[in-house]
């Protein structure tokens, strides 16, 4: 997708292992944001942030932790990774909160 | 959850039919937001209309709002196979600064 990009696209991890999953954008947008999309749940908000070092819990924010030391990348890091957290997690971007967003492609993790 | 929930959950149609769902919401909202969902990839927007608006369109959609009912739909004229995918809604609800996003429709239009 056109100015954010995620990495890794896949990711297979065994259970207590750390993961970071990385976003990064070109956009120059204030606002990212990290999404889980789980069959039944639609997309919950995991953690966002609205500036360097400025971020803030969402929704399904236990076991997940972030960081965005640039403007342009905002990395999500699973500390001890579980089977509950084997998901698709989306990366999005917005100039103001309530902005259309821009997503990226998603990361595909499985948790074993 | 504040999680929007749209209706249905699934549709099937033919090439060429319309094709309409519905998203309702709990709270107060400043606008409403349609994405689109191919097999695979990220959502991508499609639509936003804005609390003091009750219908706006764009190309073959249509989308529509009633605030007194917290409830929005969003129409698809003359549906094409490539318009198969999976339609969210997502809300700013009590303006907060992150969209909450209902659970999808999954549309199938048969050639």
């Amino acid at each position: 997708d056109a100015g954010i990009t995620q990495s890794p696209r896949h990711k297979v991890t065994e259970t207590g292992t750390p993961v970071t999953l990385r976003c990064h954008q070109t956009e120059n947008h204030r606002y990212m944001y990290w999404y889980r999309q789980d069959p039944g749940h639609g997309l919950r908000l995991i953690h966002y942030s609205y500036g360097v070092k400025d971020t803030d819990k969402g929704e399904v924010s236990d076991g997940y932790s972030v960081s965005r030391s640039k403007t342009e990348d905002f990395l999500l890091t699973l500390e001890s990774a579980t089977s509950s957290q084997t998901s698709v997690y989306f990366c999005a971007i917005s100039d103001l909160p309530a902005d259309p967003y821009t997503f990226g492609s998603g990361t595909r993790l499985t948790v074993v | 959850s504040q999680q929007g929930e749209e209706d249905p959950q699934a549709l099937s149609i033919q090439e060429g039919e319309n094709a309409t769902m519905n998203c309702s919401y709990k709270t107060s909202i400043n606008n409403l937001q349609w994405y689109r969902q191919n097999s695979g990839r990220g959502l991508v927007h499609l639509i936003l209309i804005r609390s003091n608006e009750r219908e706006k369109h764009s190309g073959r959609l249509r989308v529509t709002l009633d605030t007194s009912k917290k409830s929005s739909s969003l129409l698809i004229t003359a549906s094409r196979a490539a318009d198969t995918a999976s339609y969210f809604c997502a809300t700013d609800e009590n303006g907060a600064n992150n969209l909450f996003f209902g659970t999808g429709t999954r549309l199938t239009v048969i050639p």
